[in-house]
């Protein structure tokens, strides 16, 4: 089993949309969580960290929940721009950083 | 604001040969991470160095080695080089700090491509 999972979709979505996006981990340690996107053949940008509370950041929320050992990204109203690849990533020591494999968003016209 | 600079954007080697990828992280950065990206896959973490010492390894390959120098900057160093190293390297770095932090993003770089024919 790999310590990141997440559905690699693709995920079709028409514009305006709202869609949201799971991400399991094994390692009950982790300490933190981020959300990224990755266009093709890019480098992953940060979209943002996770906090335990929860954080928005526009159209865009994630949510921890530890106890079941999962992260959630939210999209609301989703533009045409959104289309990419989101990679969870978890940190589960001091250093290492483990990114899931990814899932795939087409927002559709 | 600088960003991560990888050099070279593009390498083309031949099987057997030697690779060495270049890393230039965020100025006050102390933490610089690799990872190797092949087509369709997720990055898979490859090694980190914290403050110039290693501070975590993952799946790196023996023929591979890494180090980082006096003036923040890591190297990626790729021997005997194989078909399946043909992936996209990106290098990352984050802000640690004295005291370490657990929420310091991993910024990226624009990664190398390497193909091995």
């Amino acid at each position: 089993r790999k310590e990141v999972e997440q559905d690699p979709g693709p995920f079709n979505v028409p514009e305006g949309a709202t869609v949201a996006f799971n991400c399991t981990y094994s390692n009950s340690a982790s300490q933190s969580f981020f959300w990224y996107r990755q266009d093709c053949r890019k480098e992953p940008k940060l979209l943002m960290s996770v906090y335990s509370s929860g954080n928005e950041d526009g159209r865009f929320t994630a949510q921890l929940n530890r106890a079941s050992q999962y992260i959630s990204l939210l999209i609301r109203d989703s533009k045409l721009s959104d289309s990419a690849t989101y990679l969870c990533a978890v940190r589960e020591g001091y250093q290492k950083v483990t990114f899931g494999t990814g899932t795939k968003l087409q927002v559709i016209p | 604001a600088a960003g991560v600079i990888q050099s070279p954007r593009h390498l083309i080697k031949e099987k057997r040969e030697t690779a060495t990828l270049k890393c230039y992280p965020i100025p006050r950065h102390d933490t610089v991470y690799w990872y190797q990206q092949g087509p369709g896959q997720d990055p898979q973490f490859l090694i980190s160095f914290y403050e110039k010492m290693q501070s975590d390894k993952g799946s790196i390959p023996d023929r591979f080695s890494a180090q980082q120098f006096s003036d923040y900057h890591s190297e990626l160093n790729m021997s005997s080089l194989e078909l399946g190293d043909s992936a996209l390297y990106f290098c990352a770095s984050s802000l640690a700090g004295t005291g370490g932090s657990y929420n310091s993003p991993l910024h990226f770089g624009n990664g190398t491509r390497l193909t091995v024919t």
